[in-house]
């Protein structure tokens, strides 16, 4: 069955840093989105992307943060300069339609920022 | 924008008992899935249910849309099936995100 991949499965980072979050999201898959959860809490929506530019970002998804497909295969999420409340784990999901289709989940990263 | 509520929060059960978990969303919607947060935290879906009723195993869900909600069944509960469950829906105007619920924490004792 096609899977989702993430890579790192963790990642500790210094406050200040810049992070990469990767994704290999499914190849027929047209439609691509991040999700954060802090630990504890409900999974929370960033950032949708489609056609190479982002569709939907919420309130979470500030200047800090971007989104990119580089190659066609890898979709990334950076996080320029972490803060301590950027902890969480980070999910990343794809689908072939916006509605009538489910969204596949790749495992996620946990980050940790210190 | 569109809510998701679940219930209960918390349910604590002794292994072989069956259980119900309930998601009610405020608004109409194109897609709802269930997934089960396992304890590594990754999420596994179960279901994409956005009408009618599934089965797979000892799991079965209904989404009722025209009354806006959907329920999870549980039947003869184990401890691996112990973790959070999420609902969560894509409204029907919206550009495909997931709006999750809070979740529901089972604790499955042996």
């Amino acid at each position: 069955e096609p899977e989702v991949t993430q890579t790192p499965s963790h990642q500790v980072t210094q406050m200040g840093q810049e992070v990469i979050l990767r994704c290999v999201p499914i190849s027929n898959h047209l439609y691509f989105y991040w999700y954060r959860q802090i630990l504890g809490q409900k999974v929370e929506f960033l950032v949708s992307f489609y056609n190479n530019e982002i569709s939907e970002k919420s309130e979470i998804f500030d200047d800090q943060f971007s989104v990119e497909r580089p190659d066609g295969s890898n979709f990334t999420l950076k996080i320029r300069s972490t803060k301590l409340e950027d902890s969480a784990m980070y999910f990343c999901a794809s689908s072939r339609r916006t509605s009538g289709m489910e969204n596949t989940f790749g495992s996620g990263t946990r980050l940790t920022v210190v | 924008g569109i809510q998701v509520e679940q219930s209960p929060p918390d349910l604590i059960l002794q292994e072989g008992a069956n259980s119900t978990l309930r998601c009610n969303f405020s608004d109409s919607v194109n897609n709802l899935q269930w997934f089960h947060q396992n304890p590594w935290g990754q999420l596994i879906n179960l279901f994409y249910i956005p009408s009618g009723t599934k089965q797979n195993g000892r799991l079965s869900a209904t989404t009722v849309a025209t009354e806006r909600y959907s329920l999870l069944y549980i039947s003869s509960s184990q401890t691996t099936d112990s973790g959070v469950y999420f609902c969560a829906v894509v409204g029907s105007s919206n550009t495909g995100k997931l709006i999750f619920g809070q979740g529901t924490t089972l604790q499955v004792k042996p």
